[in-house]
């Protein structure tokens, strides 16, 4: 059955270095969302993306996050340079439409900045 | 400012009894509600949602949600719980005007005993 996939599912890294996750929408969904889980802050909406452009990145750091999609098949979120305080679980969600909000997650990268 | 309140860490139950997990929110407008359901290093799973219409919601696996827009309350339900239902509920909402952000609670910890 079609699934939301993510690469890498375990990251470990040193601080400063870059770090780049990378998502599969399922096929034909036109929405993605890029979160990060953390036990002190929860699940957090970091961007999200329509067709291609993004609509919302206000949760995002703008000085290290970024969000691209180089075509509709492949998101990323890089971070560069990477801190400790980024160690948390990023899931990506797609979507058919906006509207409906009903996001199919994928089943996250787990990424700890040493 | 608009949120979601998910009052209790934890809930616990006796299998085959019935459940509640309890949620609340606080939006402008009218929301849309969602449910989703978190099993041990998997992402979300999409419940249920409630956009408009009956105020008793029907999802999968057995569980429904009742919207109640005088108490702003969108609480889960299951009639008979079983032990696989043991995971971490989440409660989320989007205002229907102004964005698609959806904001998610804190999340509950359903155990659920043989």
């Amino acid at each position: 059955d079609a699934r939301v996939t993510q690469t890498p599912r375990h990251k470990v890294t040193e601080m400063g270095q870059e770090v780049t996750m990378r998502c599969q929408p399922i096929l034909g969904h036109n929405t993605v969302f890029w979160y990060r889980q953390t036990m002190m802050q929860g699940l957090e909406l970091l961007a999200y993306f329509r067709n291609r452009a993004p609509l919302d990145d206000s949760g995002m750091p703008k000085d290290r996050f970024s969000a691209e999609m180089p075509d509709a098949t492949l998101a990323t979120l890089k971070i560069q340079p990477s801190e400790p305080r980024d160690s948390a679980v990023y899931f990506c969600a797609s979507g058919l439409r906006l509207e409906d909000n009903e996001q199919f997650f994928g089943p996250g990268t787990r990424l700890t900045v040493l | 400012a608009q949120s979601v309140a998910q009052p209790e860490d934890q809930v616990n139950v006796a299998e085959g009894n019935p459940l509640t997990v309890k949620c609340t929110y606080s939006v402008s407008g009218n929301p849309y509600l969602f449910w989703y359901v978190q099993y041990p290093n998997r992402g979300l799973q999409f419940l249920l949602k409630y956009i408009t219409g009956d105020n008793l919601v029907k999802g999968s696996y057995g569980f429904e949600a009742e919207f109640n827009k005088s108490q702003t309350s969108f609480h889960l339900k299951k009639p008979s719980a079983l032990v696989s239902d043991s995971a971490l509920y989440f409660c989320a909402v989007r205002p229907s005007t102004g964005g698609f952000k959806t904001i998610f609670g804190a999340g509950t910890r359903l155990f659920v005993k043989a």
